[in-house]
C-alpha cells in the first residue's frame, strides 16, 4: 500500500499560473522527493527535501515541507505547457533507501 | 485490490554471486516498468514492457542485467554476475496504458559485498 498521498488527484490550469501540488505521509521520515513522469518515459526527479529542512527551491520549483503535520507542497510558478506531466512524491523512511509512493497528482497546463 | 508488489523487500549477496529479483503488477497492466535507485542518488529509468515484449530497455546498464516476462504477468530482473555498484534499490512499477499513470512497487534493497 502506498503512504503518501497527493491531492489533489488532477489538475488542470492556464499556461502561466502557478500550480500547487500537495502530498501528505504517516510516518517519520527521513527525507522527501518529488518526482515527475512525462508520457511513458519515466520517472524524473525533482527535488529531495530532508526532514530538516523546511523549503527548498529549484528553478520554478519551490517545495516546502512542514514535518509536524506530515505534509509537503510542490508549487510550479509560471507553468508551461511541457509542465504537464504526473507529480509523485515519495517518502524515504530511515535509512533503508525504499521509497513509499504517493498516487500523483496529474497536471495539465492549457496553451 | 492488491498494488504491485515487488520479492524479495532485501538481499545481500556477494560479488559474483547471481541475484534475481521479481516483481508482480496489479493485474490486468500491460506495461510493466524497473528502476534503479543506486544507493542516495535519483531513480533511474531501466527498462519498460509491455505485456510481453520488451518497448524500450534502453536504460539497462550493461549485459549483466537481464530482465524477462515471460507470459505477460510478472517480471524477473537478473544480475548475474552481481558487482558492487549494482548495489540500491530496485523499483518496479505497472501502468493500464503506456502513457499512464504508474503505480510503485516498495522497491527490492540490494545489497553487493
Amino acid at each position: 500500500s502506498q503512504q503518501g498521498e497527493e491531492d489533489p488527484q488532477a489538475l488542470s490550469i492556464q499556461e502561466g499560473e502557478n500550480a500547487t501540488m500537495n502530498c501528505s505521509y504517516k510516518t517519520s521520515i527521513n527525507n522527501l522527493q518529488w518526482y515527475r513522469q512525462n508520457s511513458g518515459r519515466g520517472l524524473v526527479h525533482l527535488i529531495l527535501i530532508r526532514s530538516n529542512e523546511r523549503e527548498k527551491h529549484s528553478g520554478r520549483l519551490r517545495v516546502t515541507l512542514d514535518t509536524s503535520k506530515k505534509s509537503s507542497s510542490l508549487l510550479i510558478t509560471a507553468s508551461r505547457a511541457a509542465d504537464t506531466a504526473s507529480y509523485f512524491c515519495a517518502t524515504e523512511r530511515d535509512s533503508n533507501y525504499q521509497l513509499i509512493w504517493g498516487a500523483g497528482t496529474k497536471l495539465i497546463i492549457k496553451p | 485490490e492488491a498494488g504491485v508488489t515487488q520479492f524479495p523487500s532485501h538481499s545481500v549477496i556477494e560479488k559474483g554471486q547471481t541475484v534475481t529479483l521479481r516483481c508482480d503488477p496489479i493485474s490486468g497492466h500491460d506495461n510493466l516498468y524497473w528502476y534503479r535507485r543506486v544507493m542516495g542518488k535519483e531513480i533511474k529509468f531501466l527498462l519498460h514492457f509491455v505485456k510481453e515484449s520488451k518497448q524500450d530497455e534502453s536504460g539497462m546498464p550493461n549485459n549483466r542485467f537481464l530482465a524477462e516476462r515471460t507470459g505477460g504477468t510478472y517480471s524477473t530482473l537478473k544480475v548475474q554476475p552481481a558487482e558492487l555498484e549494482d548495489s540500491g534499490v530496485y523499483f518496479c512499477a505497472s501502468s493500464q496504458e503506456s502513457m499512464g499513470t504508474q503505480y510503485f512497487g516498495p522497491g527490492t534493497r540490494l545489497l553487493v559485498l
